[in-house]
């Protein structure tokens, strides 16, 4: 059964550093997601991407985060300069249509960011 | 603007017993609404969903939701639970007819099922 595939599972940092999440969406899909999910709070929105353009962002995408596409098959998160509060799982996701669509959005197993 | 109260964050049952999780929601126009499901160390899968169909929808591993407008709720429910129902549970609202492509999540119950 095609899968969203994350990499790294686990990633340590030092603040102020620059991480990079990696992301597979399934083959056929045409919206990709990223969520944030802090410890014990709930699963966050940060943007969605869609015709190799971010389609929608949430006031925590601001300038440190960016996202990318950059071949056929992967979406990544950057986040510039990591700060403490940047610690969460990470959530990638796609859908074959957009979520506002009735689209059903598949899930990789998260990032674990942790910034020190 | 949509968004998504789940009501208790920790939920114990006996193995056999019935599932109730609770939902509401608020959406300034007619809502999709989810429950999707974390099983530890995974990522989220799709439960059920309602999209304006029916409104007692069915999903997967037995449970299924009731979307009531007056009350603006979608409860899950499992008549009978069983041990590997234990994970957290979330339910998502986003706005139908597009115009937004997120999901806007609950803080998720945690369901234990105790033998």
């Amino acid at each position: 059964e095609p899968e969203v595939t994350q990499t790294p599972s686990h990633q340590v940092t030092q603040m102020g550093q620059e991480v990079i999440l990696r992301c597979v969406p399934i083959s056929n899909h045409l919206y990709f997601y990223w969520y944030r999910q802090i410890l014990g709070q709930k699963v966050e929105f940060l943007v969605s991407f869609y015709n190799n353009e971010i389609s929608e962002k949430s006031e925590i995408f601001d300038d440190q985060f960016s996202v990318e596409r950059p071949d056929g098959s992967n979406f990544t998160l950057k986040i510039r300069s990591t700060k403490l509060e940047d610690s969460a799982m990470y959530f990638c996701a796609s859908s074959e249509v957009g979520a506002g669509v009735t689209g059903e959005l598949f899930f990789g197993e998260g990032s674990r960011l942790t910034v020190l | 603007a949509q968004s998504v109260t789940q009501l208790g964050s920790h939920v114990s049952v006996s193995e056999g017993a019935l599932v109730l999780l609770r939902c509401n929601y608020s959406s300034s126009v007619p809502p999709y609404l989810f429950w999707y499901v974390q099983y530890p160390n995974q990522g989220l899968q799709l439960l059920l969903k309602y999209t304006s169909a029916a409104t007692l929808v069915k999903g997967i591993n037995g449970f299924e939701a009731e979307f009531k407008k007056s009350e603006t709720s979608f409860h899950l429910t499992k008549p009978s639970a069983h041990m590997s129902d234990a994970a957290e549970y979330f339910c998502a609202v986003s706005g139908s007819g597009g115009g937004s492509e997120k999901l806007v999540f609950g803080k998720g119950t945690k369901l234990t099922v105790n033998p």
